[in-house]
């Protein structure tokens, strides 16, 4: 069974940091482009990054570039996403997901909210 | 960025209703779109892919077409269980994009 926790969700101060991190099991967790989604009640789903089986080729939506990193390591069969600068507008819920296109598993996600 | 318009944004149907919804594409990204069912407090799941294709161990109820930029997701014979909110995905180009959303509801 494809298994996808997140983890490191929270309550941070405008402008900090904040590492999300996603523990895959169940598949062969190299053979599969990941991402991460995130959702927020004004803007529905939004499209944040992906990354390339081997970490080769990653994508990031413009409202974060520059500000966010989607990284993975597979012999720990881990995603991350590690954020900084953070807004108010990055407080959403964040999925890791499996697939770089149009992604067939999701994790149950992980609040984030930006918030002095 | 190519923007996806769902419509309706909601709708009240009523149990054994035929639905339809609609994802209109601002450019055609041929058949690279995909429908999501999610309910309150649960992840999406994925219900179509290539814009036909049923996921597996999803009802036959559920049927989604088109290509271009035209696309439906039907539900043939609604059932209480479907109650939920249904996104479209296009993964045509980056970034992807998701619908709004669609709320179906009960009549």
């Amino acid at each position: 069974e494809v298994q996808l926790v997140e983890s490191g969700g929270g309550l941070v101060q405008p402008g900090g940091s904040l590492r999300l991190s996603c523990a895959a099991s169940g598949f062969t967790f190299s053979d599969y482009w990941m991402s991460w989604v995130r959702q927020t009640p004004g803007k529905g789903l939004e499209w944040v990054a992906n990354i390339k089986h081997d970490g080769s080729d990653k994508f990031h939506v413009d409202s974060v570039k520059g500000r966010f990193t989607i990284s993975r390591d597979n012999a720990k069969t881990s995603l991350y996403l590690q954020m900084n600068s953070l807004r108010a507008e990055d407080t959403a819920v964040y999925y890791c997901v499996r697939g770089g296109s149009c992604p067939d598993n999701w994790g149950q996600g992980t609040l984030v909210t930006v918030s002095s | 960025d190519i923007q996806m318009t769902q419509s309706p944004s909601s709708l009240s149907a009523s149990v054994g209703d035929r639905v339809t919804i609609t994802c209109r594409a601002s450019q055609g990204i041929r058949s690279d779109l995909g429908w999501y069912q999610q309910k309150p407090g649960k992840a999406p799941k994925r219900l179509i892919y290539t814009a036909s294709t049923l996921q597996s161990g999803v009802p036959s109820r559920f049927s989604g077409s088109g290509s271009g930029t035209e696309f439906t997701l039907t539900i043939s014979s609604l059932q209480p269980e479907d109650f939920a909110t249904y996104y479209c995905l296009q993964y045509n180009g980056y970034p992807r994009t998701f619908g709004q959303g669609t709320k179906v509801e009960i009549k």
